[in-house]
C-alpha cells in the first residue's frame, strides 16, 4: 500500500489567514491525489481531485498542487466555515489511501 | 439530486458477520458509476473497503479482501456490504460513497451517505 502522511496533524489559524496542508505519498505517482474536508459528524466533502481540480461547487480560495510524492492544500483566506478536518487521499493504485489527517482549528 | 442512505444492524457481536445495506435515490445504479464503502473508526482516519459497479466487477482493499464481499442488488438500487469475524477493531462509522466517473473506478468519491454507526462489542 502506498502510504500518506499529511504534515501538520492540527493546525491552529485565524479568519483571514492563508493555510497550506502537506501530503506526503511513500511511493511516487502522478496527480492521483483528492482532498477531503470533514466536520464533526458528517461525511467527508470531496473539494479537490486529480492534485488541483476544484470539485463542482468549491470556493476558489481552495488550490491544490504538487505530484509525484509531495502535495498541497492551500486555503488563501480562511473563511469561518473552513474550520475542519482535511484528508489526503492517492488513487493511484487498487488500494486507495487516506491520510491521517489535519485538524484546522481557531487560533 | 442523488442521495446515498445507510442502514444497519446498530450493535454486531464478535465473531459475526456485519452487514450494511446503503440505498440509492436520485439515480438508477444501472446506468452507471462505481459504488464503494469506506470507514472511520471513532476519533481516527478514513479507510476504504470495496467498491462496485452494477456489473459486478469489483475492487477489494487487500488489508480487508478476504472477509469482505460487496454486491449490487439492481431491482432494490442497493450496494450492500459485508463483513465477516469482526472484532472491535471493526467498530466505525461505515460510509456508502458514488465514485466520481460513470464508467471506471477512480476512488474519487463525489457523492457520500451520511454514514452509519456500527459498534462491535460482546
Amino acid at each position: 500500500d502506498i502510504q500518506m502522511t499529511q504534515s501538520p496533524s492540527t493546525l491552529s489559524a485565524s479568519v483571514g489567514d492563508r493555510v497550506t496542508i502537506t501530503c506526503r505519498a511513500s511511493q511516487s505517482f502522478s496527480t492521483w491525489l483528492a482532498w477531503y474536508q470533514q466536520k464533526p459528524g458528517k461525511a467527508p466533502k470531496l473539494l479537490i481531485y486529480e492534485a488541483s481540480t476544484l470539485e463542482t461547487g468549491v470556493p476558489s480560495r481552495f488550490s491544490g498542487s504538487g505530484s509525484g510524492t509531495e502535495f498541497t492544500l492551500t486555503i488563501s483566506s480562511l473563511q469561518p466555515d473552513d474550520f475542519a478536518t482535511y484528508y489526503c487521499q492517492q488513487y493511484h493504485t487498487y488500494s486507495y489511501t487516506f491520510g491521517q489527517g489535519t485538524k484546522l482549528d481557531i487560533k | 439530486q442523488v442521495r446515498l442512505q445507510e442502514s444497519g444492524p446498530g450493535l454486531v457481536k464478535p465473531p459475526e458477520t456485519l452487514s450494511l445495506t446503503c440505498t440509492v435515490s436520485g439515480y438508477s445504479i444501472t446506468s452507471g458509476y462505481y459504488w464503494g464503502w469506506i470507514r472511520q473508526p471513532p476519533g481516527k482516519g478514513l479507510e476504504w473497503i470495496a467498491s462496485i459497479y452494477h456489473s459486478g466487477s469489483t475492487y477489494y482493499n487487500p488489508s480487508l479482501k478476504s472477509r469482505v464481499t460487496i454486491s449490487v442488488d439492481t431491482s432494490k438500487n442497493q450496494v450492500s456490504l459485508r463483513l465477516r469475524s469482526v472484532t472491535a477493531a471493526d467498530t466505525a462509522v461505515y460510509y456508502c460513497a458514488r465514485d466520481k466517473s460513470p464508467e471506471i473506478t477512480t476512488g474519487v468519491f463525489d457523492i457520500w451517505g451520511q454514514g452509519t454507526m456500527v459498534p462491535v462489542s460482546s
